[in-house]
């Protein structure tokens, strides 16, 4: 069985500023990948990073990065430089061995003028 | 836009009815999937698909099944609708059926029952 924590509900920022959003997870399999997804009010779901469970090096895409410790299972995702355009809704997923892509249950980001 | 077609968009029906929601997935990939997100809640697995074949399935119920066709566009029939179907519907592809690969969500189907 694989689960994905998301352990804060809500989350806020002031513009320009730096968030952390958490995110554990649980798998027996060797081979899996990580990603987070954004889903602003539009709803649409928009792949915002991926790590791959055998690299060692540290995602990152412009602002956003994440801190992947594999030992502890941990996978979080750093914003810098905060925007307006950042609220939205945060989900941590999970895609492992053979099984399909599990999502946990979302960290609401509020962006702060 | 993501290249992940869904249709309709927005769907009001009542209790009891039976919708078909539409996906056509981006070009090049073989592989459907079907979420359902609920009210301020995660996303769900329902069911994925491969080249026409069923691949995976999730926590879909008996009143649900869906299809792939030869042209790779997929449909999720709902029927004997009750309230607590009412969701937002997404559809997603990738390329092959196996976790290197990225999904790509369309925008949804929002379905409300009444």
């Amino acid at each position: 069985a694989q689960t994905v924590t998301q352990s804060q509900p809500e989350m806020s920022v002031q513009e320009a500023e730096t968030v952390t959003l958490s995110c554990t997870y649980d798998t027996s399999e060797s081979d899996y990948y990580l990603f987070w997804y954004k889903q602003p009010p539009s709803r649409q779901m928009i792949l915002v990073i991926r790590q791959e469970a055998y690299k060692q090096q540290n995602a990152t895409e412009n602002r956003f990065s994440v801190n992947f410790q594999k030992a502890a299972k941990s996978f979080s995702l750093k914003i810098s430089d905060s925007q307006l355009g950042d609220a939205a809704m945060y989900f941590c997923a999970l895609r492992a061995g053979a099984n399909n892509l599990f999502f946990g249950t979302g960290t609401r980001l509020t962006v702060i003028p | 836009d993501s290249g992940v077609t869904q249709t309709p968009k927005h769907l009001i029906t009542a209790t009891g009815q039976r919708v078909t929601l539409r996906c056509s997935p981006r070009s090049g990939d073989l592989s459907v999937y079907w979420y359902q997100q609920s009210l301020d809640q995660g996303l769900q697995f329902l069911i994925q698909y491969y080249n026409g074949e069923e691949r995976a399935k999730g926590n879909i119920l008996e009143r649900f099944s869906a299809q792939q066709f030869p042209d790779l566009h997929s449909e999720l029939n709902l029927s004997s609708l009750e309230l607590g179907d009412s969701a937002l519907y997404f559809c997603a592809s990738s390329r092959q059926g196996n976790g290197a690969n990225v999904l790509t969500f369309g925008a949804g189907s929002r379905l409300t029952v009444l």
